[in-house]
C-alpha cells in the first residue's frame, strides 16, 4: 500500500520565492495534517485538515502560508514570499477519523532550504 | 491545553543495556499519550499508545511504555538496546476530545555505543 506521498522531497529556493509543497495522504484517511520540524522548535502542528476542511491553522505563522486542500487525495502547503527562517522539514501526516487509534502516518518530508 | 516534556534531548546507551526515555505530560483532560520514532531521512511512525486501557503498554520492536497518571508520566522502556534502535524519539500527547491534534515534545535522540 502507498503512504503518504510528499513532493518534493527536497528544495532550494531563494529568499522571495514562492514554494509550494505537496503531499498525498492515504487513500481513505480524511485527516490531514502539516507540521514543521526545525531544530529550535521541534515539531509544530501548522495545520490540520478534516474531509478537506481546514479545523485549526493556529499553528500557520503568518499569512505568508497558506494550505489548501481541494480534494481528498491532494493538499498543498505554499509560502509567500519565502524567508530564510522558512528552511526546515515540513512532513504531511493523514489519519482516518473514524475509530481512530491515535496513529498519524508520516510522509517523509520535504526539505526546505532558503538561501 | 496539553503538552509533553521530554527529559534529556540525547540519551547514550550501550548496546544491550536498558533503554529509558523520559516523558512527562500535562493534560486538562484524560490524554492519550504517544511515542513515535523517527529513524534518519524518514518520516515518524507509531511506536507505541495508550489509550485509557492498561497503563502498560507494549509496542514494536521490544518497547514498552507505562502510563503513571500519579507522576504525570510515559516513560519509554526496552531492556535490552539494539544497534538498529538510533533514532529520534517523540513522546506526543492529545486530549479525548478532539483527539486528533497531537502535541509533541521536543524529542530524545538515542545513540547506541556498540
Amino acid at each position: 500500500d502507498a503512504g503518504v506521498i510528499q513532493s518534493p522531497r527536497h528544495e532550494v529556493t531563494e529568499m522571495g520565492q514562492e514554494v509550494t509543497l505537496r503531499c498525498k495522504p492515504i487513500s481513505g484517511h480524511n485527516s490531514l495534517f502539516w507540521y514543521r520540524q526545525t531544530m529550535m522548535r521541534g515539531l509544530e502542528l501548522l495545520i490540520y485538515f478534516n474531509n478537506n476542511v481546514p479545523i485549526d491553522d493556529s499553528g500557520m505563522p503568518e499569512d505568508r502560508f497558506s494550505a489548501k486542500m481541494p480534494n481528498a487525495s491532494f493538499s498543498t502547503l505554499k509560502i509567500q514570499p519565502s524567508e530564510p527562517r522558512d528552511s526546515a522539514v515540513y512532513f504531511c501526516a493523514s489519519s482516518l477519523t473514524s475509530g481512530w487509534t491515535g496513529e498519524l502516518f508520516f510522509g517523509e518530508g520535504s526539505r526546505l532550504t532558503v538561501l | 491545553a496539553q503538552s509533553v516534556t521530554q527529559l534529556g534531548s540525547h540519551v547514550s546507551v550501550s548496546e544491550g543495556a536498558l533503554v529509558l526515555l523520559r516523558c512527562n505530560y500535562s493534560s486538562s483532560v484524560p490524554p492519550y499519550l504517544f511515542w513515535y520514532v523517527q529513524y534518519p531521512n524518514q518520516g515518524l511512525q507509531l511506536l507505541l499508545k495508550y489509550t485509557s486501557a492498561a497503563t502498560l503498554v507494549k509496542g514494536i520492536n521490544g518497547f514498552e511504555a507505562e502510563f503513571k497518571k500519579s507522576e504525570t508520566s510515559f516513560h519509554l522502556t526496552k531492556p535490552s538496546a539494539h544497534m538498529s534502535d538510533a533514532a529520534e524519539y517523540f513522546c506526543a500527547v492529545s486530549g479525548v476530545q478532539g483527539a486528533q491534534k497531537l502535541v509533541f515534545g521536543q524529542g530524545t535522540r538515542l545513540t547506541i555505543n556498540p
